[in-house]
């Protein structure tokens, strides 16, 4: 079974600094894996995807994550945050071949101080 | 393009009314996802359709949740009779197929209170 743990709720980091959102899953087969980002009273938005191309996607508003399989993460990465940056992100996994629930994880808020 | 369009964005009922929940999903899309998510539980899946049938309810939480899927271009998820603990926000998603691969697409999703 597919899971995927991300790792803090709540993350704070100053303007201008690295953003290091923490995400590992578990898949039995290859994954796809997401980000996603959710602004208040929104749905959530795709951030990036991984589908076994380049291990290092790069994705929009300047972030990318990069798939290591050794360690089975997926972090997601912006060197300089930025105000509106400020979200709720949420990590997914799904597995390849026919109909796949994706799972998503518990989300983490990502807080930019000025 | 426009993207999924649910309403009412928000609804406010008492214990025990008929709910029903509206989703169009995006022109093309042929899978479609009902989620309720909540500060105690996170985003939870309650059922996914394709082409229109519904492939997977496991996460519909008891018979007093029933969804449909009478054509591609419209959902509805009712709750009958509603309960306080159904308070949430409930999210309909669309996506081009229900592979995996492709990401899914959110509304902006209806805040639901029961009182």
């Amino acid at each position: 079974a597919q899971s995927v743990t991300q790792l803090g709720s709540h993350v704070s980091v100053s303007e201008g600094a690295l953003v290091l959102l923490r995400c590992n899953y578990s898949s039995s087969v290859p994954p796809y894996l997401f980000w996603y980002v959710q602004y208040p009273n929104q749905g959530l938005q795709l951030l990036l995807k991984y589908t076994s191309a380049a291990t290092l996607v790069k994705g929009i508003n300047g972030f990318e994550a990069e798939f290591k399989k050794s360690e089975t993460s997926f972090h997601l990465t912006k060197p300089s945050a930025h105000m509106s940056d400020a979200a709720e992100y949420f990590c997914a996994v799904s597995e390849s071949g026919g109909y796949q629930k994706v799972t998503f994880g518990t989300g983490t808020k990502l807080q930019v101080i000025p | 393009d426009a993207g999924v369009i649910q309403s009412p964005r928000h609804e406010v009922t008492e214990m025990g009314q008929e709910v029903t929940l509206r989703c169009k999903p995006i022109s093309g899309h042929n899978s479609l996802f009902w989620y309720r998510q909540t500060m105690m539980r996170g985003l939870e899946l309650l059922i996914y359709f394709n082409n229109n049938v519904p492939i997977d309810d496991s996460g519909m939480p008891e018979d007093r949740f029933s969804a449909k899927m009478p054509n591609a271009s419209f959902s509805t998820l009712k709750i009958q009779p509603s309960e306080p603990r159904d308070s949430a926000v409930y999210f309909c998603a669309s996506s081009l197929s229900g592979t995996g691969a492709q990401p899914q697409h959110f509304g902006d999703g209806t805040r639901l209170s029961i009182l």
